[in-house]
């Protein structure tokens, strides 16, 4: 079984900064079996980026996936007030299916 | 408008069972794996079972393999699942959500995500 582990477990940054959060995997994994989910309080998970690296539809530009192997990085390149929430990576295989990092918090500071 | 509507949540005694159902609307139903996922108060996300289009092949994580049923009916845009031997640690609000498998632009590997997610609906297992 793949783990995911996700870190920092939680991000104080400021409105229009960097936020840079990381993904790494037990082992190799398919670039194109990773995607990011942002999650607000209340609401479902949505679909920020797959393939490692592609925006899903409506997904600002400020998004950006990267990585390969057992290394990936989501970066959001300028924080908006609507950007805070916690962020999961997840990664597909064969048991389980579907494996997801315990999420990263990206609050204000 | 592509949707995912769950419903069937609530409170149950421990070994006491649930169904939970999801309706789709919106996009072809029956072209797609769907999946329900799961998320304890204050926890992260947990994947639980997944379905294959036709429900010839179901998948589980271990820790509800033999209590979960996965199930789906095309005809009704509706997926299911039975969860018997309910356990406090079951307590969750589940999501159902529609698995992508699509084809890179020039075809020579797949993504995996999961595009379409509900609202989810609440399971307390608590006596």
């Amino acid at each position: 079984e793949i783990v995911l582990t996700q870190s920092p477990g939680t991000l104080s940054l400021s409105p229009g900064e960097r936020a840079t959060l990381s993904c790494r995997a037990s082992q190799s994994v398919s670039s194109s079996y990773l995607a990011w989910y942002q999650q607000k309080p209340g609401q479902a998970p949505r679909l920020l980026i797959y393939g490692a690296s592609s925006r899903a539809t409506g997904i600002p530009d400020r998004f950006s996936g990267s990585g390969s192997g057992t290394d990936f990085t989501l970066t959001i390149s300028r924080l908006e007030p609507e950007d805070f929430a916690v962020y999961y990576c997840q990664q597909y295989g064969s048991s389980p299916r579907w494996t997801f990092g315990q999420g990263t918090k990206v609050e204000i500071k | 408008e592509v949707q995912l509507v769950e419903s069937g949540g609530g409170l149950v005694q421990p070994g006491g069972s649930l169904r939970l159902s999801c309706a789709a609307s919106g996009f072809t139903f029956s072209s797609y794996w769907m999946s329900w996922v799961r998320q304890a108060p204050g926890k992260g996300l947990e994947w639980v079972a997944n379905i294959k289009q036709d429900g010839s092949e179901k998948y589980y994580v271990d820790s509800v393999k033999g209590r979960f049923t996965i199930s789906r009916d095309n005809a009704k845009n509706s997926l299911y699942l039975q969860m018997n031997s309910l356990r406090a640690e079951d307590t969750a609000v589940y999501y159902c959500a529609r698995d992508r498998y699509t084809a890179s632009t020039r075809g020579d590997y797949y993504y995996y995500y999961m595009d379409v997610w509900g609202k989810g609906t609440t399971v307390t297992v608590s006596s």
